[in-house]
Formats: structure tokens, C-alpha cells, sequence
């Protein structure tokens, strides 16, 4: 079965700093890979995905993440994080046939 | 872009009394939806795929008869907790899948979330 790990519970960043949210995984086939972000008492937002093709991949408000074949990895990443980008990060991985796999979730805070 | 509204945010209600929590897809039509289930703290469990005309596919370990979830138009899916008891209260979520991409891996939409307290 396919599943995603965060060993990360929470992450504190200072404003202005790059973060990094950890993510590996483990899949049968090619992964197929996303990133969401959850504020207070609010659905999930999408934020980027891994498919197929570049190893970086570029998503919705700045965020972008690598995709490591050789480490099992697809870590989100930040050049320079905003006290805004504190929230609820999930991982995710598509499973057969049509379901997503997320994992525990990092909680992503920004001190100003 | 696509919008995924759920209703209510928050309920509360008594032991033993029934609630339903309704999912609609706005301005583009759904003939798949999925439900979560999120505990505090914790990631989100797939509870079931609601498809639009026929019976939903529940995970392991969820009781359909508890969760009964109906998918009676391309828009709308509703998941009614029947008999609620306290260790019912969650946040439960529901999703549809970007109808701009047609594949399996296109992004799922969200609801904002409705938050089931049982006293």
C-alpha cells in the first residue's frame, strides 16, 4: 500500500527565513505526489503536485518541492517564509484507484 | 476556480439524534466525492467515495450503516451520522476532484469543514 511519512510534528521558522517541511515516501510504481495546506477550522488547500517530469516542482504562493527519487523524498520548501504561511501542512500520495493517502501532517509555525 | 461548499460549519446535537451534513460542488458538476474524517491533531482518514447514482464505497473499519452517505445529484452529497454518539464528534470534510483534469491525479477540491460536537 502507498503512504507518506512526515517525521516532523511542527516546524518553527523565523519570518524571513527559508523552511522545509519534511516528506518521504513509500509507493509500488511511480509516485504520484501532492502538497496541501490546512488553516483553523478549514478545509484543505491545494498546493502543488508531482506527477511526472521536473524533480522541482512549483506551487501556489510561493512554495515549491523536490521530488528525490533516490531518497523517497518530497520535502516543501519555502526561500523566504511569512508569518501567513502558518497552518496545517499534509502530504499526500495517490493510492489505487482513485483515493489520496495523507500523512500526519506538519504544523508550520512563523515567528515574526 | 472550482468551489466544494459544505454546510453546516458546526453542529451540535444530542446523543442519539441524527445529522446531515451536505456537500456541493459549485459551478461544475461531481460524480465523485469523498469524505473525511479528521481527529484533532490528526491527519484525515478516508471514510468513503460517494458516487453520483450509485452506493458509496466505504474504507475499512467504517460502518456504513452509521455513515450513510447519499449521492443523489451530480452536485450534491450528503453524509448523515445516524444514532450520533459522543465519540462521533470530528471534523468531517468533504472533497471533489478538479473537473479541469480529468485524470486521477488531479487536485482535490475541499470544503471548508463541518465540525460535529455530541453531548
Amino acid at each position: 500500500a502507498q503512504s507518506v511519512a512526515q517525521p516532523e510534528d511542527q516546524v518553527n521558522v523565523a519570518e524571513g527565513n527559508p523552511l522545509t517541511v519534511k516528506c518521504t515516501y513509500s509507493v509500488s510504481g511511480n509516485p504520484y505526489l501532492f502538497w496541501y495546506v490546512q488553516y483553523p477550522n478549514r478545509g484543505l488547500q491545494f498546493l502543488l503536485k508531482y506527477i511526472t517530469g521536473d524533480n522541482l516542482v512549483k506551487g501556489s504562493y510561493g512554495f515549491e518541492a523536490e521530488f528525490n527519487k533516490s531518497q523517497t523524498s518530497f520535502h516543501l520548501k519555502k526561500p523566504s517564509a511569512l508569518v501567513s504561511d502558518s497552518a496545517l501542512y499534509f502530504c499526500a500520495v495517490r493510492d489505487i484507484p482513485d483515493k489520496l493517502i495523507f500523512g500526519t501532517g506538519t504544523r508550520l509555525q512563523v515567528f515574526p | 476556480g472550482a468551489v466544494v461548499s459544505q454546510h453546516p460549519s458546526w453542529v451540535i446535537c444530542k446523543s442519539g439524534t441524527s445529522v446531515k451534513i451536505e456537500c456541493r460542488s459549485l459551478d461544475f458538476q461531481a460524480t465523485t466525492m469523498f469524505w473525511y474524517r479528521q481527529f484533532p491533531k490528526q491527519s484525515l482518514m478516508l471514510m468513503a467515495t460517494s458516487n453520483e447514482g450509485s452506493k458509496a464505497t466505504y474504507e475499512q473499519g467504517v460502518e456504513k450503516d452509521k455513515f450513510l452517505i447519499n449521492h443523489a445529484s451530480l452536485t450534491l452529497s450528503t453524509l448523515t451520522v445516524t444514532s450520533a454518539h459522543p465519540e462521533d464528534s470530528s471534523f468531517y470534510i468533504c472533497s471533489a476532484r478538479d473537473p479541469d483534469f480529468s485524470s486521477y491525479n488531479s487536485p482535490l477540491h475541499f470544503g471548508n469543514g463541518t465540525r460535529l460536537t455530541v453531548t
